[in-house]
């Protein structure tokens, strides 16, 4: 079974703030929430994780629930090079694998 | 640029060649990972290596062989492939600490299998 799920699609207008859903409502006690994205035909670039504190760093902010059953990245003023697939990820801190789903396809437009 | 580079970018070989594909880092890891990306499906970890030794075999078919010979470079060995076996191939490394680890991931190198 699928430890996160993600609506498939998303629009956004450039300059507009979007916000990516993340259900999790297995996730156990020691468990982080990584968020990673990829451009068509590029490799994953990660982009922040946290596990129980909102957490903001250059490219995005990550809210997390207070029970952590959900999340929501946060990408405060949208452009077109945001077109990407996003993938929220559940894992242990210490793990050195990570699981992708199929993420949502956030499509920015003028 | 992540610090992870992959030759070759692109590779189109026949059912019957031998090629390999080569990942080098820059970033001081000492894990190191290929995952393979099919077309419409999601991204497959197939190997991990840690310290240059193999802690992971995603049931790989033995046609796909890495080779960690350091902690900078890895390489995926290929021979008598399939059709199927096009796809996109990711090398990523990170650090291993006692606490969350962020992968870095590599351009890829696209390949057809013909």
């Amino acid at each position: 079974d699928a430890k996160t799920t993600q609506p498939p699609s998303m629009d956004c207008a450039e300059g507009r703030a979007a916000n990516l859903p993340c259900n999790h409502s297995t996730i156990s006690g020691n468990e982080y929430v990584y968020w990673y994205r990829q451009i068509h035909s590029q490799g994953p670039q990660y982009i922040i994780h946290g596990l129980k504190n909102n957490e903001t760093n250059e490219m995005a902010s990550l809210i997390i629930t207070e029970d952590r059953k959900s999340s929501t990245l946060i990408l405060p003023h949208a452009t077109l090079r945001d077109t990407a697939v996003y993938y929220c990820i559940v894992e242990t801190g210490t793990a050195s694998k990570l699981t992708f789903g199929t993420g949502t396809r956030l499509q920015v437009t003028l | 640029e992540t610090g992870v580079t992959q030759t070759p970018r692109h590779l189109v070989m026949g059912m019957t060649n031998k090629k390999s594909l080569k990942c080098e880092q820059h970033l001081g890891h000492n894990a190191m990972y290929w995952y393979k990306q099919s077309a419409k499906k999601p991204l497959e970890l197939m190997f991990v290596y840690n310290f240059k030794e193999q802690t992971e075999n995603n049931s790989v078919p033995s046609r796909f062989s890495p080779e960690c010979p350091n902690s900078s470079h890895l390489f995926l060995h290929l021979h008598t492939l399939q059709p199927e076996d096009s796809a996109l191939y990711l090398c990523a490394s990170s650090p291993i600490n006692q606490g969350p680890e962020t992968q870095y991931f590599g351009p890829g190198t696209r390949l057809l299998v013909l």
